[in-house]
């Protein structure tokens, strides 16, 4: 069973820190996603990587930045952590092969900035 | 650029009665489509793929090209399919050299059933 861990389930930050979300999955996919939910939005894709070091900006970059090490690992950074990045942090794999299964999502990170 | 409506923020139904989740997209390629469900306190999760044509738990989704719809479907709800559900789209693109650029989402519908 391909499994999505995500380090924390409740984050609170003041405003104006640094903060890292970390995601790791343990089946080898090469597409890793940050996605946040918020109510009435839906899921907005934040980042994505396709590889080792490689990444994409989402429709919502703005504020934040990622890293991607190693395949298994995809970290979330908000350099500067602000009230309206409040939200839950989903992060998700997939495989390019099964692209067609869908993704496996991280059960999710909620965060709070005050 | 790719877009999922689904029009009903809530819906609510009783037990026994028909449910259709609606979904409309707007994508100029060949879509992947998704239904995904998000249980009170539990992760996002796969429901349903349209290539697959499968049935899961009772629901099923038909994509209709013509109407650009993947309308999510279950003849008598149960009690446990109250959730969020959401529609996705995956538009698979080469620039990034045959990566994906991630699914869109939809807003999602909340689906209440009650006894």
């Amino acid at each position: 069973d391909v499994k999505v861990t995500q380090s924390s389930r409740y984050l609170v930050k003041r405003t104006g820190e640094k903060v890292f979300l970390e995601c790791v999955q343990d089946m080898d996919h090469e597409n890793m996603f940050w996605y946040r939910q918020d109510p009435g939005l839906g899921l907005r894709l934040i980042y994505f990587s396709y590889d080792v070091k490689m990444k994409e900006k989402g429709d919502i970059p703005e504020g934040y930045s990622v890293s991607r090490e190693k395949k298994e690992r995809f970290s979330l950074i908000l350099e500067s952590a602000s009230t309206n990045q409040t939200s839950m942090y989903l992060c998700a794999s997939g495989s390019w092969e099964q692209l067609n299964y869908g993704y496996t999502f991280g059960s999710g990170t909620r965060l709070t900035v005050v | 650029a790719q877009r999922v409506t689904q029009p009903e923020k809530l819906l609510s139904v009783f037990k026994g009665a028909p449910v259709e989740l609606k979904c409309n997209y707007s994508y100029s390629g060949s879509p992947e489509l998704f239904w995904y469900v998000q249980y009170s306190r539990q992760r996002l999760q796969l429901l349903l793929r349209h290539i697959s044509r499968e049935s899961i738990k009772g629901f099923t989704a038909d994509l209709n090209k013509g109407e650009t719809s993947f309308h999510l479907k279950k003849p008598f709800a149960q009690e446990e399919d109250s959730a969020m559900y959401y529609c996705a789209l995956s538009a698979i693109s080469g620039y990034s050299g045959g990566g994906a650029d991630g699914l869109t989402f939809g807003k999602g519908t909340h689906l209440i059933i009650q006894p």
